[in-house]
Order: structure tokens, then sequence, then C-alpha cells
């Protein structure tokens, strides 16, 4: 079975430090890839995406993540934290012919002053 | 802008009342979703619809059920809310191809006492 999984429930770093957050998956095609946010009480809305036009992928409030086929991986860096940045960060994999998202666990990401 | 509108943010019920989730999407996109979000469980999909009066159940259907009697419109029904129904419900939709991503509505926290 296909699966997405985010190393870390909480990530806590400091404001202006670098932020990573893991995702690996588990596909035997190529898939698509995303990374979506969760702001306190709101719902989710997507950072970025990855659809095999460039493995490194630009999103907003100035998250990239990089896709690396022979990890199966697909990391969500930015190189300095602000306080903002605070949020839930879910990693999701669509492949197949299925409509459906396969989700990661979610790492919610701290934000120390 | 994209736009998908839960009608209600917070909601409290009794046990046995029957329950209602409305979800309205304004993108006239073929798929739409209904998630319950729990901490450290993620986002589980409960079911999804992929054309008026089409759904397929998801990972955690039980004591639930839906109606999509018009395209933009897919409403989440509880029979018989209970206490373990307790839980963030998200409505997302998303366009018929693959690589597309899920928009969501802003979820609504669902309490049953």
């Amino acid at each position: 079975a296909q699966s997405v999984t985010q190393l870390g429930s909480h990530v806590s770093v400091s404001e202006g430090a670098l932020v990573l957050l893991r995702c690996n998956y588990s596909s035997s095609v190529p898939p698509y890839l995303f990374w979506y946010v969760q702001y306190p009480n709101q719902g989710l809305q997507l950072l970025l995406k990855y659809t095999s036009a460039a493995t490194l992928v630009k999103g907003i409030n100035g998250f990239e993540a990089e896709f690396k086929k022979s990890e199966t991986s697909f990391h969500l860096t930015k190189p300095s934290a602000h306080m903002s940045d605070a949020a839930e960060y879910f990693c999701a994999v669509a492949h197949g012919s299925n409509y459906q998202l396969i989700w990661g666990a979610g790492t919610k990401l701290i934000i120390k002053p | 802008d994209v736009k998908v509108t839960q009608s209600s943010r917070y909601l409290v019920k009794r046990t046995g009342e029957k329950v209602f989730l409305e979800c309205v999407q304004d993108m006239d996109h073929e798929n739409m979703f209904w998630y319950r979000q729990d901490p450290g469980l993620g986002l589980r999909l409960i079911y999804f619809s992929y054309d008026v009066k089409m759904k397929e159940k998801g990972d955690i259907p039980e004591g639930y059920s839906v109606s999509r009697e018009k395209k933009e419109r897919f409403s989440l029904i509880l029979e018989s809310a209970s206490t373990n129904q307790t839980s963030m419900y998200l409505c997302a939709g998303k366009p018929g191809t693959l690589n597309s991503p899920l928009h969501f509505g802003n979820g609504t926290r669902l309490t049953v006492t």
C-alpha cells in the first residue's frame, strides 16, 4: 500500500533559523506530491506541488521543496523561519487513477522567539 | 479566487441528533471530499464524490452518509450523532485531473455532547 511518512510530529526552530520538514513516500510510479499548511482554526491551503516539471519547487511564503526520486523524499525547507510560519504542515501524494490523496500525519512547526 | 464554503465554523449537537454539514464550492469542480481531522491522526477520508449523485466510501464511512444533488454542494450527514464523532470536519473540492490540488474550506468543529 502507498504511504506517506512525515518524520517528527513536532519540530521546533528558533526565529531566523532554517526550517526543514521531512516527507518520505512510498510509490511504485512517479507521484504528484503536495505540501499543505494549516494555520490554527483554518482549513488547509496549498503551499506547493511537484508535478515532474522541475525537482526543486518553490511555493508561497518563501518555502521550497526538493523531489529526490532516489530517496523517495520531498522535504520542505525555508532558509529563515518567521513567527508567522507557526502552523501544521502536511505532505500528500496523488498517483494512479485514484482521485484521492494519501496524507502524512502532519508536523507542527513551533517557532521560538 | 477559488472558494469552498462550509456553512458552520462551530456546531454543538446532542447525542442521537441528526446532523447536516453543508459545503458549497464555486469552482465547478467535479470532485468533492469530506475529511475528518483529529489530533495525531492527520486527515482521514470519510466520503468523496466524483460527480452529481455519485459517491464513494473513504477510509472511515461508518456512521456517516453524504448527498450530492447539485455539482456545487456536498453534504455530510451524521444520522445519529455520537460523542466519538466530535471532531474537525473539512470539505474540499478538486478538478478532475490527478495533479490538481485540493481546495479546502475553513472547517467545521463539531462537538457532540
